[in-house]
């Protein structure tokens, strides 16, 4: 089946640092891919859309200038959390989907916790 | 109103039980449907697509009921493994992914 390659899985940064997280297709191109982010016991939560080569569509309530979504090439997307305070510390998610695929693949998830 | 809606449980079942999940969904045109297995601290992971027609894969059935906009995940013969949360996603036109809440299930030695 198709991969995501999500990485670091883990990130524990200071307060005010940025960190980048970076979602790949593997086997694939992805058009389009999804960013959630997750708190504990509770739900995926959408936080943007991106799609190749335009900008994303972020979901309301999320800072556009806060979480900076870049899909510049068919296989990979970032997201960018620029200077993090603890209240971002969060399990976060990319999925993926094919141009015409229904399926959403997912990245293993990165933990970011901020002191 | 939400476009999936998704029992939280807990469930909590016996090992070797059977249990059921079932998840609607508001908007007609919603077009596919699908089961999603997370585990704690873990990406969801494609459990199995839901069809009209129903689905089996093992101890896993999924059905589609179209007129009364809900689907549903039958679990048999539980094991210790399947512990987890089970997501129910569904999707309309373009780029609209829906997700359930997810539904805990613990099954218990």
């Amino acid at each position: 089946g198709a991969v995501v390659s999500q990485h670091p899985s883990r990130v524990i940064c200071k307060s005010g640092t940025s960190v980048k997280i970076e979602c790949r297709s593997l086997d694939f191109q992805a058009t389009t891919m999804f960013w959630y982010r997750q708190f504990p016991k509770k739900s995926l939560m959408l936080m943007a859309t991106s799609n190749e080569g335009s900008k994303a569509t972020y979901e309301q309530g999320v800072e556009k200038d806060k979480f900076l979504i870049n899909h510049a090439s068919l296989t990979l997307s970032t997201l960018t959390v620029t200077s993090a305070h603890p209240e971002d510390s969060s399990f976060y998610i990319c999925s993926a989907r094919s141009h015409g695929g229904e399926k959403l693949f997912f990245g293993s998830g990165t933990q970011l916790s901020v002191l | 109103r939400k476009e999936v809606e998704q029992d939280p449980g807990p469930f909590n079942v016996p090992e070797g039980a059977t249990v059921a999940f079932n998840c609607t969904y508001s908007n007609s045109a919603s077009q596919s449907f699908f089961w999603y297995r997370q585990d704690c601290r873990k990406e969801p992971k494609l459990l199995m697509s839901v069809y009209s027609s129903g689905n089996e894969d093992g101890r896993f059935t999924a059905q589609l009921n179209r007129a009364s906009q809900y689907i549903s995940l039958l679990i048999r013969d539980s094991k210790l493994s399947d512990s987890a949360t089970y997501l129910c996603v569904v999707t309309k036109t373009g780029n609209q992914f829906y997700f359930g809440t997810g539904t805990s299930l613990t099954v218990i030695p």
